[in-house]
């Protein structure tokens, strides 16, 4: 069965340094998503990416993230400064483009940044 | 601003027993109502998902009940065993098809 992937699993950063986070999402989706949960609370929607752009964002999503697709297959979380409270399980997600009828989104196993 | 209130924020349940989880929403982009079940250290997965042209959508044990009056969808777990036992979300659709969560159970199931 596909399903998204994604690494690490775990990072480890001192405040102020550059992550990249990778997710390879399931084949023939088309839209993608970040989410990050900080632990013990709630899954937050961070930002979501379909034709090679940024379809929303939220308060979170703030200048020092950005997304990229580099490739056919792999779409990346960059956090350019962390901050200690960056510090939480980050997941993509994918599902199939608008239009297909179909809404179901498929989460990764998640990235858990720790920020020292 | 968007609200989903779920309920309870804890359950625990004894084997061969029915769980029973309520989400109560605002607003909604548009009617797709699904829950996420995650264990600890895990990303969420996708459990059962209802679009409203029914009240009610059954997958084995897993059941969502859906009031499109009262803006209320619930997830009932029959025969709850514990591997049941998980964090379970609801969820709504907003905006850019991005998805709201709640704030989530635990769902404990004692053998």
């Amino acid at each position: 069965e596909p399903e998204v992937t994604q690494t690490p699993s775990h990072q480890v950063t001192q405040m102020g340094q550059e992550v990249i986070l990778r997710c390879v999402p399931i084949s023939n989706h088309l839209y993608f998503y970040w989410y990050r949960q900080i632990l013990g609370q709630k899954v937050e929607f961070l930002v979501s990416f379909y034709n090679n752009e940024i379809s929303e964002k939220s308060e979170i999503f703030d200048d020092q993230f950005s997304v990229e697709r580099p490739d056919g297959s792999n779409f990346t979380l960059k956090i350019r400064s962390t901050k200690l409270e960056d510090s939480a399980m980050y997941f993509c997600a994918s599902r199939f483009p608008p239009g297909t009828g179909v809404y179901e989104q498929y989460f990764g196993p998640g990235t858990r940044l720790t920020v020292t | 601003q968007q609200q989903v209130k779920q309920s309870p924020q804890s359950l625990i349940v004894q084997k061969g027993g029915i769980s029973i989880i309520n989400c109560a929403y605002e607003n909604t982009a548009f009617d797709y109502f699904p829950w996420y079940q995650q264990f600890p250290g895990k990303g969420p997965a996708l459990l059962i998902a209802i679009r409203p042209d029914v009240s009610e959508k059954k997958e084995g044990r897993f059941t969502i009940s859906f009031n499109k009056s009262a803006k209320q969808f619930s997830l009932h777990i029959m025969d709850s065993q514990p591997g049941d036992s998980a964090t379970y979300f609801c969820a709504i659709p907003t905006g850019a098809n991005n998805l709201f969560f709640g704030t989530g159970t635990r769902l404990t199931v004692i053998p």
